[in-house]
Formats: C-alpha cells, sequence, structure tokens
C-alpha cells in the first residue's frame, strides 16, 4: 500500500464549478502536510501548507482529519488556469512523501 | 534570483554510461534533495543534505550518489545508468528542513537505452 494515496482522476469540471480531492496517508504519526501543484512538464510548486484547524488562500480550501488520515483541498469558482496536477504531500521526521497526483482539467 | 537551477535538461545515455546532474540554489538555503518522479508515482526521494557536508539517504538510493560541493551545489551521479533510471529529476531546496517548503528546479529528463 501506497503510504500517501490520491485519486488519479482526471477530473473535467467547467469553469466556474467547485471541485473538492481527496487524499490519505497510511502513517499516523505524520507531522505536517501540503498541496503543492504541477503543471504539466514543469516543478511542483507549494499551493498551500494544511493545519490543524482548516485554512483558506482565496478560492482555495484545505482541510486535515488526523483521526481518519486525510487531507482535503476544495477548489471554489475553477478558472482555466487552475487546470494542473495536484500533489499531496505529507511530513514526518523530515521525510516527505508526495502523493501520485489528481489531475484536474477546467474546461471553459 | 534565479531560484534553483539544474542542468541539463534533457540527456540520453546508453546503459552502462556514467553522468553527473548539477544543482545550484542561490536562497542561502540550508538542505537540499534529489528526487525523481515516474509515471504514476509521486515524487520519490533519493538522497538529501541537511546542511553543507551532510548527506543521507532518502527512500531509493541505490545507484546514485551524491556530493554537497558547498552550500549552493548539490550534484548527482549514476555511476553505471541503467534503463530502470529512465526517469525526471528534481532537485530542490528549504531553509532548513524538509517539513518547511520546498523550492524544485525545472527537472532533469533523462532517459537510458
Amino acid at each position: 500500500r501506497k503510504e500517501v494515496e490520491q485519486d488519479p482522476g482526471p477530473f473535467n469540471v467547467p469553469e466556474g464549478a467547485t471541485v473538492a480531492f481527496n487524499c490519505t496517508y497510511s502513517n499516523s504519526a505524520s507531522q505536517s502536510f501540503f498541496w503543492y501543484r504541477q503543471d504539466c512538464r514543469k516543478e511542483p510548486k507549494l499551493l498551500m501548507s494544511v493545519y490543524s484547524s482548516g485554512n483558506e488562500d482565496g478560492r482555495f480550501t484545505a482541510q486535515l482529519n488526523r483521526a481518519s488520515q486525510y487531507i482535503s483541498l476544495l477548489i471554489r469558482d475553477s478558472k482555466l488556469s487552475d487546470s494542473a496536477t495536484y500533489l499531496c504531500v505529507v511530513n514526518r521526521n523530515n521525510d516527505m512523501r508526495f502523493g501520485a497526483g489528481t489531475r484536474l482539467t477546467v474546461k471553459p | 534570483n534565479a531560484g534553483v537551477t539544474q542542468t541539463p535538461k534533457f540527456q540520453v545515455l546508453k546503459t552502462g554510461q556514467s553522468m553527473t546532474l548539477q544543482c545550484a540554489q542561490d536562497m542561502n538555503h540550508n538542505s537540499m534533495y534529489w528526487y525523481r518522479q515516474d509515471p504514476g508515482m509521486g515524487l520519490r526521494l533519493i538522497y538529501y543534505s541537511a546542511s553543507e557536508g551532510t548527506t543521507d539517504k532518502g527512500e531509493v538510493p541505490n545507484g546514485y550518489n551524491v556530493s554537497r560541493l558547498n552550500k549552493r551545489e548539490f550534484s548527482l551521479r549514476l555511476e553505471s545508468a541503467a534503463p530502470s533510471q529512465t526517469s525526471v529529476y528534481f532537485c530542490a531546496s528549504s531553509r532548513r528542513d524538509p517539513g518547511n517548503e520546498q523550492y524544485f528546479g525545472p527537472g532533469t529528463r533523462l532517459t537510458v537505452t
């Protein structure tokens, strides 16, 4: 079983839609959590950290459920520019583990 | 600031050849990392360096060696390339430990035939 699992998608949504991704992790001792964004054939870039109380950054909301060991990312009012692969990242003792990513395509 | 730079961008090797991938950062970061990314899999850590003069194995170190030449530069060497090492290689850096935001280079696409 992979340490970090994501639905690979693809998620195809129209502009303006709300879309949510989930990510599950297997190690309950994991300490910090992140969402990265990766455009096609580009490097990953940090989208947002995920805090225990949940956090929001504009149209993006991240939540953490430690009891169920999953992390979510909600994107509201999707834009064409949100089309990318979203990587869930889990850190334990400075060992960062990446999910394989969820691909999102936003269509006009 | 250029951020994290990597050379080369593309490389084709024959089985058994050796090469070194170069990485440099100009953000005065202490920690640097090498990852590989394969289709359907997440990025996997090959080696990392928490500070100048130290290196540690990651999840998939076999077949690779690294050198932290100074605070700015961290190189990855394939001594005898194998087809299984065909991948996209990313270098990254962070201010301190991996729990902080990592900044990635543009990647090196390596094909071993």
